[in-house]
């Protein structure tokens, strides 16, 4: 069974649309968080949720627009697509707060704007 | 902001061969991990080290952590193909205050690409 799953796993858009990709955990976690990882491979922190309360919100255009219908979903909205947002999105959980427990990754959303 | 940095960037080995890479970071932190992350997929835990310990050993991974150096090695022994993955350590603080309990968020350092050739 997979532990964070993320739909779709492949997403080619053109510049200006709106599109949603969904995260889901099965296994229990309280705390869930979006990673943006650039074409160099940096991993960057965008958002992070505990119990679906919003505990971080990094420096991230407000076309970025996180959810969390309950704690074991976190979807990601972006509106008005951009080149730059072009990337892999990951999904990840963890039992608790991020320095102290293993987070666990979804397989990744890449997201190509033309 | 970036706060580790892993060395070498990539890494070239014979299966067989034993490979370390480190991080170095800027700031107090209260726990260091290691993430691996093989191509087109997520990251994969591998080990987490506190700032109270020095060694930490998974199977055929050593993990040391060198606190007032601000750095921490990975060892893979006797590596093998399948170990060819990117490398990753994260630390739980990125130069802002970090308050008791650690922080909300793990800042990760630009990746170790280990390559090793059958």
């Amino acid at each position: 069974d997979t532990a964070v799953s993320q739909t779709p796993k492949y997403l080619v858009t053109q510049m200006g649309n709106d599109k949603s990709i969904k995260c889901e955990q099965n296994l229990g976690h309280d705390t869930m968080y979006w990673y943006k990882q650039d074409s160099k491979k940096f991993l960057k922190i965008m958002f992070s949720y505990n119990n679906k309360e919003l505990i971080i919100n990094e420096t991230v255009p407000n076309r970025f627009s996180p959810k969390s219908p309950d704690k074991a979903h976190l979807n990601l909205h972006i509106n008005s697509l951009e080149l730059g947002d072009s990337a892999v999105y990951f999904c990840a959980s963890s039992q608790g707060r991020a320095g102290h427990y293993e987070q666990y990754f979804g397989p990744g959303t890449r997201l190509t704007v033309t | 902001s970036q706060q580790g940095e892993e060395d070498p960037q990539a890494l070239s080995i014979q299966e067989g061969e034993n490979a370390t890479m480190n991080c170095s970071y800027k700031t107090s932190i209260n726990n260091l991990q290691w993430y691996r992350q093989n191509s087109g997929r997520g990251l994969v835990h591998l080990i987490l080290i506190r700032s109270n310990e020095r060694e930490k050993h998974s199977g055929r991974l050593r993990v040391t952590l060198d606190t007032s150096k601000k750095s921490s090695s990975l060892l893979i022994t006797a590596s093998r193909a399948a170990d060819t993955a990117s490398y990753f350590c994260a630390t739980d603080a990125d130069g802002s205050l970090v308050t008791q309990g650690g922080s909300e968020k793990l800042v990760f350092g630009k990746g170790t690409k280990l390559t090793v050739n059958p």
